[in-house]
């Protein structure tokens, strides 16, 4: 079975940093891209970063290019999103979620439970 | 960016009724098109990729159609596990976009 599970969502001040983490089982994690994706309190989905599978390349949003880094360790099976200078309006749930082929471009199946991200003073 | 347009935002419906949501593309997005469920305080599960494939363990009920820039999702006879909010996200080009979400009330 497929397992996605993030950590590292927790309360950090304005200005702050922090990494985020998704360790992956039940399939081969190499051959598939990966992708962070967050959700704002009742708000719709934020597609973040997505990085290929030999992590050779990646893609951003431009709302959060410079300040989010995604990368991913192959031989942890784990995918990591490095946020720097936090603000209020990254508080959300992230969730990292599984590309369908190791090439980036694609939809997202499954999804992990997510993790809560809160920046606030 | 592609935009992706959802309507209605927000819809009642009753058990066993026909339900279809309508996703519109900004511009031309061939058939990239994936619909998504979200139910309360759980992640996002796929439910169609490729404008119409179903995703594995989906049941038959629901079913997409459309190519271009306008696209639907139907569920034939609504179940009470069915409520829930639903997206669409293109994946045509980087940066993917979601629609905004349609809510499905009883």
């Amino acid at each position: 079975e497929v397992q996605l599970v993030e950590s590292g969502g927790t309360l950090v001040q304005p200005g702050e940093s922090l990494r985020l983490s998704c360790a992956a089982s039940g399939f081969t994690f190499p051959s598939h891209a990966m992708t962070w994706v967050r959700q704002a309190p009742g708000k719709g989905l934020e597609w973040l970063s997505t990085i290929t599978g030999s992590g050779g390349s990646t893609y951003s949003a431009d709302s959060v290019k410079g300040r989010f880094a995604i990368s991913r360790d192959n031989s942890r099976n784990t995918l990591y999103l490095q946020m720097y200078s936090l603000t209020a309006e990254d508080t959300a749930v992230y969730y990292c979620a599984k590309d369908p082929g190791a090439e980036a471009g694609g939809w997202f199946d499954p999804w992990g439970q997510g993790t809560l991200v809160t920046v606030s003073s | 960016d592609i935009q992706m347009t959802q309507s209605p935002s927000s819809l009642s419906a009753s058990v066993g009724d026909r339900v279809t949501i309508t996703c519109r593309a900004s511009q031309d997005i061939n058939r990239w098109l994936a619909w998504y469920q979200q139910k309360p305080g759980e992640a996002p599960k796929s439910l169609i990729y490729a404008a119409s494939n179903l995703q594995s363990g989906v049941p038959s009920r629901f079913s997409g159609s459309g190519s271009g820039t306008d696209f639907t999702l139907t569920i034939s006879s609504l179940q009470p596990e069915d409520f829930a909010t639903y997206f669409c996200q293109h994946y045509i080009t980087y940066p993917v976009t979601f629609g905004g979400g349609t809510r499905v009330e009883i």
